[in-house]
């Protein structure tokens, strides 16, 4: 059973408009969510993160939201470049100590 | 910075041999993780360890095993390599657990024929 679950497998967007990516988890007791990036041929990198205590945190052009009710998360990017361009995978600390992912949405943006 | 390192890119090895992927991390980071990328399934846990000489399985142990025999290294190793373990392999370590994030080398494609 997939635990972390993001339904689209790819979204293409024009330059400079905003990327929302989605991310559903099952759990209700999950309380830590990271977003990582990562381009082909490299390792993921950290993006962004947020604890169940916040709905929201900001870190320049990317925001994540929280959603706790609908065990919900998405990540906003504002304004889109071409440079973002990379595979985006959610993630959530599970039980045991394992940082559980999702399978990933791979973001075109288009100039 | 952060260094994780994987000792190879790319290997590509036969059915049935003995494979082993290395990985040394720099940061003195108690955990170290080994995953798997496969498209449309993600990154797949497969062991981890929160010490030297320690080791949990993760979501898809089988086929594996790991090492840990200092603290700034994680071996993982496929005692006989099939088809099916043909992936992105890649190491990560972190200073945490639950709440911080984790570190990840640059990844070994590995081929199996």
């Amino acid at each position: 059973d997939q635990q972390v679950k993001q339904n689209s497998p790819s979204l293409s967007v024009q330059e400079g408009r905003i990327s929302i990516l989605n991310c559903d988890y099952t759990n209700s007791m999950f309380d830590y969510f990271l977003w990582y990036k990562k381009y082909p041929a490299e390792g993921p990198t950290f993006l962004i993160s947020i604890s169940s205590i916040k709905d929201k945190n900001e870190d320049g052009r990317f925001t994540v939201f929280l959603n706790k009710s609908a065990k919900h998360l998405s990540l906003h990017i504002v304004p889109s470049q071409p440079g973002d361009s990379a595979v985006y995978f959610c993630a959530v600390w599970g039980q045991g100590g394992k940082l559980i992912f999702g399978q990933g949405t791979e973001l075109s943006v288009k100039p | 910075d952060v260094k994780v390192t994987q000792s190879s890119r790319y290997l590509v090895k036969r059915t049935g041999e003995k494979v082993f992927l290395e990985c040394v991390q720099d940061m003195d980071h108690e955990n170290m993780f080994w995953y798997r990328q496969d498209p449309g399934l993600g990154l797949r846990l497969i062991y981890f360890s929160y010490d030297v000489k320690m080791k949990e399985k993760g979501d898809i142990p089988e086929g594996y095993s790991v090492s840990r025999e200092k603290k700034e290294r994680f071996s993982l190793i496929l005692e006989s390599a099939s088809t099916n373990q043909t992936s992105m392999y890649l190491c990560a370590s972190s200073p945490d657990s639950y709440t911080g994030e984790l570190f990840f080398g640059e990844g070994s494609r590995l081929t199996v024929l």
